[in-house]
């Protein structure tokens, strides 16, 4: 079984549509992530979210927002999408905050046209 | 810059060849872990180092770490074409209120 797992794998979409990209963890691990991987391989940190803080990277735009129905859940929802946004995304989990293991999912494939 | 940045950027070598990566970071850290990205694929994490730690072994890796110097290496032992893939390295920097910052990555090519 897949430990981290996103759904789309592939996500292409016009400029302005709103989408959402769902994650979903197995491990029983109470923190989840989202980062942003961008042409160049940058990898940057957007969220990171348990069931009592989240944790906002200030350069997020507010399209940008984190959604958790349930501890192995964090969906992240996109308004108003820009070509700028284009990027994989991946999903991560841990067991606790800082100085832990991070499990990432595959990545969701974002293109914006 | 960044707080995490890997040296090379590239880097290209003979399978059964050592392949060694940079990591040089800005401020103090509670620990630093190397990842491993195959083409395609999400980050899949080969060994954390804490910052009372100097070196760290498994299986044909090696990591080093010099507080003093705000630096880390990987080393690669005999590698392999399976090798192949982007490193990076992240920081548990004590000053940020983020968690882990990843560096761009060092992309290691094996050839057969």
């Amino acid at each position: 079984d897949t430990a981290v797992s996103q759904t789309p794998k592939y996500l292409v979409t016009q400029m302005g549509n709103d989408k959402s990209i769902k994650c979903e963890q197995n491990l029983g691990h109470d923190t989840m992530y989202w980062y942003k991987q961008d042409s160049k391989k940058f990898l940057k940190i957007m969220f990171s979210y348990n069931n009592k803080e989240l944790i906002i990277n200030e350069t997020v735009p507010n399209r940008f927002s984190p959604k958790s129905p349930d501890k192995a859940h964090l969906n992240l929802h996109i308004n108003s999408l820009e070509l700028g946004d284009s990027a994989v995304y991946f999903c991560a989990s841990s067991l606790a905050r800082r100085e832990e293991t991070q499990y990432f999912g595959p990545g969701t494939r974002l293109l914006v046209l | 810059s960044q707080q995490g940045e890997e040296d090379p950027q590239a880097l290209s070598i003979q399978e059964g060849e050592n392949a060694t990566m940079n990591c040089s970071y800005k401020t103090s850290i509670n620990n630093l872990q190397w990842y491993r990205q195959n083409s395609g694929r999400g980050l899949v994490h080969l060994i954390l180092i804490r910052s009372n730690e100097r070196e760290k072994h498994s299986g044909r890796l090696r990591v080093t770490l010099d507080t003093s110097k705000k630096s880390s290496s990987l080393l690669i032992t005999a590698s392999r074409a399976a090798d192949t893939a982007s490193y990076f390295c992240a920081t548990d920097a004590i000053n940020y209120g983020q968690n882990f910052v990843f560096g761009p990555g060092t992309r290691l090519s094996v050839l057969p």
